[in-house]
């Protein structure tokens, strides 16, 4: 059975830093794209960024490029979403996801339950 | 980007009728990059549908998905208890990645 489990969020001030965490299982990790999809309180899902599991290339929303990274671990069949400058809009619960192929361009199946990003004062 | 759009917002019906959910794209989407995830409170999408009319593993073929070009369905025979939730569709062909908003289906 395929798992994916998340941690690393919590409560952070503006302009500060959290690194997601998300952990797996049950599944080939080095031959599938990977994602990170938030959910904002009472909102509905926004894809944030996907990394390919052929060249590792990376992807961003427009919102977060430039402040998020994501990285994968094929040994620790893991990967990260490191969010940097963190906004008050930012805030939400963050799922990690598998993708059904290498290409960012499948679909998701399985997620995580999500881990809660609050970004306030 | 493509954005999605769901209609209507929400759906109010009762066990055993049938829900018919609406997905508008601002393009064109090949069919083979249309999705759709069903999402309780507290819960992690599920995958009901990919390829505009493919039932992901364990799905009930309660559940049909249909449509082309910019105008795709997703159809509910016969709610069942467990199927009042939220639904998204989504599109996987051109980055950014997108969602559309949403439609939820209520106990009337």
């Amino acid at each position: 059975e395929m798992q994916l489990v998340e941690s690393g969020g919590g409560l952070v001030q503006p302009g500060g830093s959290l690194r997601l965490s998300c952990a797996t299982s049950g599944f080939i990790f080095s031959s599938f794209a990977l994602s990170w999809v938030r959910q904002a309180p009472g909102k509905g899902l926004e894809w944030v960024s996907g990394i390919s599991g052929l060249d590792d290339s990376t992807y961003y929303t427009d919102s977060v490029r430039g402040r998020f990274t994501i990285s994968r671990d094929n040994a620790k069949k893991a990967f990260f979403l490191q969010m940097n400058s963190l906004r008050a809009e930012d805030s939400a619960v963050y799922f990690c996801a598998k993708h059904a192929g290498h290409s960012t361009l499948s679909r998701f199946d399985p997620c995580g339950q999500g881990t809660l990003v609050t970004v306030s004062s | 980007e493509v954005v999605l759009t769901q209609s209507p917002g929400t759906l109010s019906l009762s066990p055993g009728e049938s829900a018919t959910l609406s997905c508008r794209a601002s393009q064109s989407v090949d069919s083979p990059y249309l999705a759709w995830y069903q999402q309780k409170a507290g819960q992690a999408p599920r995958l009901l549908i990919y390829a505009t009319s493919y039932r992901a593993t364990g799905v009930p073929d309660r559940f049909r998905g249909s449509g082309s070009g910019t105008d795709f369905t997703l159809t509910i025979s016969g709610l069942e208890p467990e199927d009042f939730a939220v639904y998204y569709c989504h599109q996987y062909r051109t980055s950014p990645l997108t969602f559309g908003g949403g439609t939820k289906v209520e106990i009337k």
